[in-house]
């Protein structure tokens, strides 16, 4: 079964840092493209960005390429996303996915920028 | 960007009726490759995204063939025959054809 386990949300200050973490397995996670998208509370769905099988290959969306990276390890089956300079704007679930079509989704974790 | 627009906001059926959900883009989503690069996602309440068509017609793996998409190079439409109370929730059409990838507003269904 196809899993995917977010992790490290939580409330964080306005300007400060924040890592999540997203555990495959179910499936060889080298085999595939991995993303994030994002969704503010009660808002649609929003692309964050997407790597490559041996991350040679990290696309963002412009708005973000400056504050967000992502990044993985295959040895880990983990997937990453390091935030910086976080803003009330920031406010969302993240949530992992799997491939270019998104066709597995983790259930997200909340990360709440809040003074 | 790819604007991707969604109509209607939200949509009320009765059961075992059928229902439509329109997308447009504001560029053609037709590769040269042939492929029509739009997708449609449910979100049922407090769950996580599901994709249910990919590339424009194809249905995902365990999705009911009740739904159905086709379309256009800038038209979509997912239909859903015979919707049944498990069907709420929202609707999302997304286009990955080019980076950065953007979805549509999402259409809510109902049950009536």
């Amino acid at each position: 079964e196809v899993k995917l386990v977010e992790s490290g949300g939580g409330l964080v200050q306005p300007g400060r840092s924040l890592k999540l973490s997203c555990a495959a397995s179910g499936f060889n996670f080298n085999d595939y493209w991995m993303g994030w998208v994002r969704q503010a509370p009660g808002k649609g769905l929003e692309w964050i960005g997407e790597i490559n099988k041996d991350s040679s290959t990290i696309n963002y969306t412009p708005s973000l390429k400056d504050k967000f990276t992502i990044s993985r390890d295959n040895a880990q089956n983990t997937l990453y996303l390091q935030m910086s300079k976080l803003g009330s704007e920031d406010t969302a679930i993240y949530y992992c996915a799997r491939g270019i079509a998104f066709a597995y989704w983790g259930q997200g974790t909340l990360v709440t920028v809040s003074s | 960007d790819i604007v991707m627009t969604q109509a209607p906001l939200s949509v009320s059926v009765t059961p075992g009726e059928s229902a439509s959900i329109s997308c447009r883009s504001s560029k053609s989503l037709l590769h040269s490759n042939g492929i029509t690069y739009v997708y449609w996602y449910l979100q049922k309440p407090g769950k996580s995204p599901q994709l249910l068509i990919y590339r424009m017609s194809n249905l995902a793996s365990g999705v009911p063939d009740r739904f159905s998409g086709s379309g256009s190079e800038t038209d979509f439409t997912l239909k859903i025959s015979r919707v049944e109370a498990e069907d709420v929730g929202i609707y999302y059409c997304g286009q990955l054809l080019e980076n950065p990838l953007t979805f549509g507003s999402g259409t809510k269904l109902e049950i009536k």
